[in-house]
């Protein structure tokens, strides 16, 4: 059974870009949330996906935006990329809303 | 919103030393899960454990709910144990929230 796939693994942009981060979940999870990785923020909650529609934010602002597709994957799009943009950008997906999430390998962004 | 608060933040012990992590939650939550990170970035499932105990080989857990806080056990440890653990805890609220995590280090 494969596991979660975050592509791509790496990413350097350039400060005002956007970017598009993409991550396929377990086959058969619904639920698919994205994660911030920081050494000064530690692991922060960006936002929930269930069934194609949000549930829940996190505290970031709204250059930060996603979806979830009808077979389940999620995208996250960054617009105006800045310099503390630059992370580890975590995906887990989960059969259903709180229950075992499971990781991908990460998307690490770096900004310059 | 919660807080998780993981302690020790440190720790460095000998090869087949054993050691206990622990994890205090400042609010009821729906279910707890323990993660290994390892040197590339990966979170490893460890324990996903809302209450009670378990075990898997030389790591256990138990979490007690009402008391809010759960330990992480790990028992004769070697180097490939070395990284950071964290434990996340999912609220109502339908998120997770982590705590800073304890970072490892076990010598040879």
């Amino acid at each position: 059974k494969a596991g979660v796939t975050q592509t791509p693994r790496y990413l350097i942009k350039t400060r005002g870009q956007q970017v598009t981060l993409s991550c396929s979940p377990i086959s058969g999870h619904r639920s698919v949330s994205w994660y911030q990785q920081t050494p000064g923020q530690g692991l922060q909650f960006l936002f929930e996906y269930f069934s194609e529609t949000q549930r829940n934010k996190g505290n970031f602002p709204g250059r930060f935006s996603g979806r979830q597709f009808s077979n389940s994957r999620s995208e996250m799009n960054v617009s105006t990329l800045e310099l503390g943009d630059s992370a580890l950008y975590l995906c887990a997906s989960s059969l259903a809303r709180d229950t075992e999430a499971f990781f991908g390998q990460g998307t690490r962004l770096t900004v310059v | 919103g919660i807080q998780v608060e993981q302690s020790p933040p440190d720790l460095i012990l000998q090869e087949g030393a054993n050691s206990t992590l622990r994890c205090n939650f400042s609010d009821s939550v729906n279910n707890l899960q323990w993660f290994h990170q390892n040197p590339w970035g990966q979170l490893i499932n460890l324990f996903y454990i809302p209450s009670g105990t378990k075990q898997n080989g030389r790591l256990s857990a138990t979490t007690v709910a009402t008391e809010r806080y759960s330990l992480l056990y790990i028992s004769s440890s070697q180097t490939t144990d070395s990284g950071v653990y964290f434990c996340a805890v999912h609220t109502n609220a339908g998120k997770s929230t982590f705590g800073d995590g304890t970072t490892l280090t076990v010598k040879p």
